[in-house]
C-alpha cells in the first residue's frame, strides 16, 4: 500500500518567514496529493491540493509543489501569519474516478508562527 | 462547501461499555464514509471504509467486532466502540466526499468526537 513520510514534525517560524514542509510518498500510481490544516481539537481543513497532471499550484500565500519523478511533494506557506499556526497533513491517493478513495495521511508538522 | 457532522463530540464512558458515534452528511449523499482514529499529536489513522448498504472494509489490525460500521443510509454512518477499554480512548473522526458531477472529490471530515473510557 501507500506509504507517506513527512517532514519535518514541528516546523517553528518568525511571522513573515516562509515555511516549507515535505512529504515523500511510495505509490507511483498516486495521483492526488491535498493538503490538510487542523487546528487543535477541530476537524483538518483542505487547504490546497494537486494532482499529478500539474506540478505546481498556487492560491494566495500558499502553493503546493508535485515531482512525481522524485515522488515528493511540497506545501509552501509564505509571509506567515500567527494563524497559520497548526499541525499540517500531507495525503496521497489513487483516484480514479468517483469518490470511493483513502487517503494515506502524514505523520503531521507543527507549525508555530512566532509574532 | 459540503458539510459533515458528528455527534457526540464528546463522550465518557464506562469500561465494558458500548458507544456509538454518528457520523452524517447533511446536504449530499455519500455512498463511501470513512473512519479515523486519531491520538493526541498524532496523525489520522484510517480504520476501515464503509459502504452504504454493504459491509464496511477494515484496514489492517482494526478489530471488525470491536469497531461495528453501519452505513444504513446515504447520509448516515455509525461506528460502536462495543466493551469500551481505557485504550480505545481517542478521537475519532469519519469524513465523506460529495459523489456526483461537478465535485472535485475533496473529502470534508466531520468534527470528531473524543471517547474518553474509564
Amino acid at each position: 500500500g501507500e506509504n507517506v513520510e513527512q517532514h519535518p514534525s514541528t516546523l517553528s517560524v518568525q511571522e513573515g518567514d516562509s515555511a516549507v514542509i515535505k512529504c515523500t510518498y511510495s505509490d507511483s500510481a498516486s495521483n492526488y496529493f491535498p493538503w490538510y490544516k487542523q487546528e487543535l481539537g477541530k476537524r483538518p481543513q483542505l487547504i490546497i491540493d494537486i494532482r499529478s497532471n500539474v506540478g505546481e499550484k498556487k492560491d494566495q500565500r500558499i502553493a503546493v509543489t508535485l515531482n512525481k519523478t522524485a515522488k515528493h511533494f511540497s506545501l509552501h506557506i509564505t509571509e506567515t501569519q500567527p494563524e497559520d499556526s497548526a499541525v499540517y497533513f500531507c495525503a496521497a491517493t489513487l483516484k480514479s474516478g468517483g469518490s470511493n478513495y483513502k487517503l494515506t495521511f502524514g505523520k503531521g508538522t507543527l507549525l508555530t508562527v512566532n509574532p | 462547501g459540503a458539510v459533515v457532522s458528528q455527534h457526540p463530540s464528546r463522550v465518557i464512558c464506562k469500561s465494558g461499555t458500548s458507544v456509538k458515534i454518528e457520523c452524517r452528511s447533511l446536504d449530499f449523499q455519500a455512498t463511501t464514509m470513512f473512519w479515523y482514529r486519531q491520538f493526541p499529536k498524532k496523525s489520522l489513522m484510517l480504520m476501515a471504509t464503509s459502504n452504504e448498504g454493504s459491509k464496511a472494509t477494515y484496514e489492517q489490525g482494526v478489530e471488525k467486532d470491536k469497531f461495528l460500521i453501519n452505513h444504513a443510509s446515504l447520509t448516515l454512518s455509525t461506528l460502536t466502540v462495543t466493551s469500551a477499554h481505557p485504550e480505545d480512548s481517542s478521537f475519532y473522526i469519519c469524513s465523506a466526499t460529495p459523489s456526483g458531477q461537478g465535485y472535485t472529490g475533496e473529502l470534508f471530515f466531520g468534527e470528531g468526537s473524543r471517547l474518553t473510557v474509564l
